[in-house]
């Protein structure tokens, strides 16, 4: 099976930098995927990690350790529309996603 | 922008009554899956759909669920019998591609469905 784990919540003020980690456990892994999510809203796709290594998108980026199961997203510039949850989700057989328990941001003025 | 659409945006329903829910996918998609999420929960999968049969399904996904392809458009889950815990938001998905390509899924508003 698998079991990820990430902070349940991150509060940061306008402008600053977060990092969410994610750590998994898993039998099959084909790459690591990170979802936003707003309150009433549907996950929206931020990223994607195959491989080791940092993808930038924008202000956020996405890394993975695929040795170390672990992987971390990160918001640059935070905004005020960055309020929202974020949810790493491991990549497996049969294209199914298994998502975290979710981060909530909170971001202050 | 293509999107995924669901109908409806609510169903309310009474225990041991069948629901469908319905879904049509963005049109050169050619995965669909559908999730769930209880409030204040993480998002579950339910089951993946390839090529007019599912590909993977959870252990959520028992003999009261089903999903069909009736015609080249739409993507329906059924639920046979309601219960209590099915209460929770359903989400349809669908994406150009499969792993281990790691195409994006994308997700539809959702159908929040109450069982009463």
């Amino acid at each position: 099976g698998q079991s990820l784990e990430q902070p349940s919540e991150v509060t940061a003020v306008e402008g600053a930098i977060v990092q969410i980690n994610c750590t998994y456990q898993t039998s099959g892994f084909y790459g690591l995927s990170w979802y936003q999510q707003h309150d009433g809203g549907a996950p929206t796709f931020l990223s994607y990690n195959a491989l080791d290594g940092l993808e930038e998108t924008g202000r956020f980026s996405s890394f993975l350790s695929r040795s170390d199961s672990y992987g971390y997203l990160l918001l640059q510039e935070l905004q005020m529309k960055d309020s929202a949850s974020y949810f790493c989700a491991v990549e497996a057989a049969g294209n199914k996603l298994t998502f975290g328990g979710g981060t909530r941001v909170l971001v202050k003025p | 922008e293509p999107e995924v659409t669901q109908t409806p945006s609510h169903q309310v329903t009474q225990m041991g009554q069948e629901v469908i829910l319905r879904c049509v996918p963005i049109s050169n998609h050619l995965y669909f899956y559908w999730y769930r999420q209880i409030l204040g929960q993480k998002v579950e999968f339910l089951v993946s759909f390839y090529n007019n049969e599912i590909s993977e399904k959870s252990e959520i996904f028992d003999d009261q669920f089903s999903v069909e392809r009736p015609d080249g458009s739409n993507f329906t889950l059924k639920i046979r019998s309601t219960k209590l815990e099915d209460s929770a938001m359903y989400f349809c998905a669908s994406s150009e591609a499969g792993v281990p390509g790691g195409s994006a899924q994308y997700f539809g508003p959702g159908t929040r469905l109450t069982v009463l």
